[in-house]
Order: structure tokens, then C-alpha cells, then sequence
């Protein structure tokens, strides 16, 4: 079964520091997707980082990389010098290839501190 | 704006009813999905369409029906509503039904958050 486990619910960081979510993925498909979205209180699903499974070099996006580790398979997103701003719901998600869905994790809510 | 459209953005209406959600894909996306996002459930997949043609299915329930149009916008219909159906429903929107590889644009509207009271 195809199943997406973030196992932090909530987290805390100070501002300006560095900050890792955690994500692991089970699936016994060679070729996937793995994705980072960021939904702040308004709701609105905004999308963050992408890794596929052949890509052999970590994605980065700005703030963002993504700690890929497919023997273990993981997918920890890591943000660093975290903002006010960062302050948001975190969902990881994979995306299978036959149809295109994606399956969530139940998600990690970030709070940033000043 | 992500190019996904969504209406209405919120939709508060009584047990009992039905009501239907409008989503307005990218332009030049030929697929939308539809996602429930519930406190308990959190974010399901519900159904998808690919230029009109149902791809792929869900949880979703019986009393939920979509359709995708030859314009390829897309309608969830929820009848007979329940208090456990009030949720965000998202639709999403991407080129094609699979790649090889890359994100291909896999889009998200802004939802639509339903309460039944």
C-alpha cells in the first residue's frame, strides 16, 4: 500500500534558525514523485518543493531542500532561517504514476517564534 | 493566482440539501482532480478526470458525483449532506494523467470550504 507518515504534528522554531519536517513514504513503485505543500491559515495549498525518484542530486528551492534518502525512504524538507511567515500547515505528499494523484501525509504544523 | 478557479469559495447550507462545486482548470491542463480535506480524514483524493473521461477514483462516496466538461471544467456534485461532509474541497489541475518525470504542474485551486449545519 502506497502510504505517506509525517510523524511530528506540531513543531516550534525560533526565527532565523533552521528547521527539519519530517517525511517518510512506502511504496513498492520504481518511479514516483515526492512533494512538499505549505498551507497557511487561509487554506490555500501552496506548493513548496519537488523530488523525483530518479533524481539522484537533493531538490532546492530558495529556503527549501529536500533531504531525500531513498534507502530509508525519506523526504525530510528542511527550511532554514525560518520566517515569521513560515508559520503554516506542512503536508508531504506522493504522487503515483499510474493516474496522478496525489496521498498525503497527515501533515506538521509549524509555529515560528520571534 | 494559480490559474485554478474555484466557486464558490465558501458554501454553508442545511442537512438534507445538494450542492455543486465549480473548478476551472489551468489553461491548457486536460486533467483535474478533486481532494476532500476533512479534520478527521485530513487530504483524501476523491476523483479525477482526464479531457472528460473518468481516470481515477477515490473515497469518494456514492452520494458524490463529478463530472468534467468539454470545456474541461469540472463540477462536484454532494447530495443528501451530511455533517461529517463539511470540509475544504480542492481541486487540482495538470497537463497530463502521468509523466515520466517533473511535477508537471500539478496545480491547486484555493478550495471550496462547505459547512452543513
Amino acid at each position: 500500500a502506497q502510504k505517506i507518515t509525517q510523524t511530528q504534528p506540531g513543531m516550534f522554531v525560533q526565527e532565523k534558525e533552521a528547521v527539519t519536517l519530517d517525511c517518510t513514504y512506502d511504496t513498492s513503485d520504481q518511479s514516483y514523485g515526492l512533494f512538499w505543500y505549505k498551507q497557511p491559515s487561509s487554506g490555500e495549498m501552496i506548493f513548496l518543493i519537488y523530488q523525483g525518484s530518479y533524481d539522484e542530486q537533493n531538490a532546492t528551492e530558495g529556503r527549501y531542500s529536500l533531504n531525500f534518502q531513498k534507502a530509508r525512504k525519506s523526504a525530510n524538507l528542511v527550511i532554514s532561517a525560518s520566517q515569521l511567515g513560515d508559520s503554516a500547515m506542512y503536508f508531504c505528499a506522493m504522487r503515483v504514476y499510474q493516474g496522478g494523484k496525489l496521498i498525503f501525509g497527515q501533515g506538521t504544523e509549524l509555529s515560528v517564534k520571534p | 493566482d494559480s490559474g485554478v478557479t474555484q466557486t464558490p469559495k465558501h458554501l454553508i447550507t442545511a442537512t438534507g440539501q445538494r450542492v455543486t462545486l465549480r473548478c476551472s482548470p489551468r489553461s491548457g491542463d486536460l486533467s483535474v482532480y478533486w481532494y476532500q480535506q476533512s479534520l478527521d480524514q485530513g487530504l483524501q483524493f476523491l476523483i479525477q478526470y482526464y479531457n472528460g473521461e473518468e481516470r481515477a477514483k477515490g473515497n469518494i462516496l456514492e452520494r458524490f458525483s463529478a463530472q468534467q466538461f468539454p470545456d474541461l471544467h469540472s463540477e462536484l456534485n454532494l447530495s443528501s449532506l451530511e455533517l461529517g461532509d463539511s470540509a475544504l474541497y480542492f481541486c487540482a489541475s495538470s497537463v497530463a494523467p502521468r509523466a515520466s518525470g517533473g511535477n508537471y504542474g500539478y496545480t491547486f485551486g484555493s478550495g471550496t470550504r462547505l459547512t452543513v449545519v
